[in-house]
Order: C-alpha cells, then structure tokens, then sequence
C-alpha cells in the first residue's frame, strides 16, 4: 500500500505558525486524510481529518488541494506543549490507519 | 470517561515465552484495533474487530500472534512462542460504531522486550 512521505523532523519557536506537508501521490478515491499527534510514552491522539479543500478545528487547519496529492497540516501559534510527532495518515472506508514515519516537530523558547 | 487502558505496560520476557497483553477499549466502543510498531520500524496494523468478531486481520504477521475479544469487551492479543524480532510497542484503540473514517482513541501501548 503507498505510504504518505513527510519531513522526518521540524524545528520551530513559540508563536510561530507551523505547516508541515505531506505527500500522498497515489492516494485512493475512498481514503481520507487524516492527522494525529504522539507524545512520549503515549498512544497517537487524533487532531483532524479531511478529503479535500479546507477544514479547520479548535486546534489546526488541514489544506488538502483538489489533486490530493499532498496536504498541509498548520498549528497556529505553537507552544512548547505542541513538542510531539505528527503524523500524515490514510484511512479507508474500513477505518484502517496506514502509518507513514511521522514528523518530529521540536517548538524551542 | 476514562480511555482505552492497555496492561501490562512493560513486559520483559524471554524468547520462546509466552506473553498475553490485554487492552480494555472504551465503554461502549464497538470497534477495537491492534497496531505495534516495532524497532526502528513504522507503527503498523494487526487487525481489527467489530465486537467479538475479526473484521480485518489482514497484519497479523504470522500464526504466533492470537488475539481475542470474547463478549465484545476487552480483547488479548497474545504471542507464543515470543521471538526477538516481536519486541516493540503494542497499541490498542478503539472506536464507535460508525459508517468509517471515524477517529481512533488509542491506549499509552505495552512496551515488549524479548530477550
């Protein structure tokens, strides 16, 4: 199955905006993108999720083109707390998760 | 509400061992997942049960891994004989029972060593 591709790691500082992008070229008509956030020692928690323009929660914005082939994840103003992997995944209709590598996001002082 | 508990946390055995690891999902959550990520490796599938029943056990990676959901409540996934190669992080999560593309609700995992 093709895997989505994302940076391995990013550095930011607090207060910045974050995007981080991710490809996903060969994504099927029926998956979703989808974006969680792992802390150390703790399962992967889910942050938001979309097929195809723009959604937006109380915590990021997910872009995703009307290509599909990629998407951007944006956490507006990160903090220290926002330190975590995120990670880029496909979800099918039977709401199989496919894990990519995941992006170590580092928010410095 | 509490969340999806995963017991043991860490499990220390020795190869040709037997471990079984349990996950409770939350209350009420039809659907139950088994993912591990494994040394140096991405966080992968094993398998997923609607209730008691094997919806998808398409990543199990061979017959030494069993898992179970007897009653549609908890499930145990467990590996025997244990090699080396199946130490890493076992995740649970669990999710209501819905159409699809609905969020998982993972456990903290059971970290494996097989030495």
């Amino acid at each position: 199955l093709a895997k989505t591709t994302q940076p391995i790691s990013m550095d930011s500082y607090e207060g910045q905006e974050v995007n981080i992008t991710c490809s996903h070229n060969n994504i099927a008509t029926n998956d979703y993108i989808t974006w969680y956030q792992q802390f150390p020692s703790q399962g992967p928690r889910f942050i938001i999720q979309g097929y195809k323009t723009k959604v937006t929660n109380e915590v990021a914005s997910l872009f995703i083109p009307a290509d599909r082939k990629s998407s951007t994840l944006s956490l507006p103003r990160v903090s220290l707390s926002d330190t975590a992997v995120y990670y880029c995944l496909r979800i099918n209709a039977g709401n199989m998760l496919t894990f990519g590598g995941g992006t170590r996001l580092m928010v410095k002082p | 509400e509490a969340g999806v508990t995963q017991f043991p946390s860490h499990s220390v055995i020795e190869k040709g061992q037997t471990v079984t690891l349990r996950c409770d999902p939350i209350s009420g959550h039809d659907n139950l997942y088994w993912y591990r990520r494994v040394m140096g490796k991405e966080i992968k599938f094993l398998l997923h049960f609607v209730k008691e029943s094997k919806q998808d056990e398409s990543g199990m990676p061979n017959n030494r891994f069993l898992a179970e959901r007897t009653g549609g409540t908890y499930s145990t996934l467990k590996v025997q004989p244990a090699e080396l190669e199946d130490s890493g992080v076992y995740f649970c999560a669990s999710s209501p029972r819905t159409s699809g593309y609905t969020e998982q609700f993972f456990g903290p995992g059971t970290r494996l060593t097989v030495l």
